[in-house]
């Protein structure tokens, strides 16, 4: 099993210039997470999908979309890139089961927007 | 009052030392808590899930204090690879999306 995946791992952007994240778990896990991590900083939660068809703000979602594919994928998506939105993009799943909510990490993408 | 709060440290302990973390947390709700490493610049890594008062798991051993809302992380025969941060995260059940504060940064020395 490959858990959580991300692609692209590294990506450099021009202010303005849209790019879509993409997130996949093979642990049939109901719920994901979108989270970014600035440097020295704890992880913000941009949105999350409690499950298939479903999706909710978290603490930071202006600027972002998402897209619950299907079980297995979730993508984020930044319409207009800024600089502020330069940091490290974590997803995660989670089988959600009241508070047994684990949460596993994919390595990250790493966005810097010029 | 912020929900989770994490010396941040660093920690700086010689090799075969024996530390330990607190953490405390606000919301009382929390039923479930559970502790993360995270190496610079990588994914948080889970490291251990705690139910009830604690867990133990080889060198590594929480204790849950519900009443005083605080848990705690012990390393002991630290090693140079347990040379990271520490997450602590406490889970609710009315809610999905987990709290991660900065955690605390544990350097190990040879």
């Amino acid at each position: 099993n490959a858990g959580v995946t991300q692609t692209p791992k590294f990506q450099v952007l021009k202010t303005g210039q849209s790019m879509t994240l993409q997130c996949a778990q093979d642990m049939n896990h109901n719920s994901m997470y979108w989270y970014r991590q600035d440097p020295g900083m704890g992880l913000r939660l941009i949105y999350y999908s409690a499950s298939e068809g479903t999706t909710d703000k978290g603490e930071v979602p202006n600027g972002y979309n998402v897209s619950r594919l299907n079980k297995r994928e979730f993508s984020l998506r930044l319409e207009s890139a800024a600089p502020s939105q330069t940091s490290v993009y974590f997803c995660a799943s989670s089988l959600w089961m009241g508070a047994y909510n684990e949460q596993f990490f994919g390595p990250g993408t790493r966005l810097t927007v010029l | 009052r912020k929900e989770v709060e994490q010396d941040p440290g660093p920690f700086n302990v010689p090799e075969g030392a024996t530390v330990a973390f607190n953490c405390t947390y606000s919301n009382s709700a929390s039923q479930s808590f559970f502790w993360y490493r995270q190496d610079c610049r990588k994914e948080p890594k889970l490291l251990m899930s705690v139910y009830s008062s604690g867990n133990e798991d080889g060198r590594f051993t929480a204790q849950l204090n519900r009443a005083s809302q605080y848990i705690s992380l012990l390393i002991r025969d630290s090693k140079l690879s347990d040379s990271a941060t520490y997450l602590c995260v406490p889970s609710d059940t009315g809610r999905r999306a987990l709290t991660f504060g900065s955690g605390t940064r544990l350097q190990v020395q040879p």
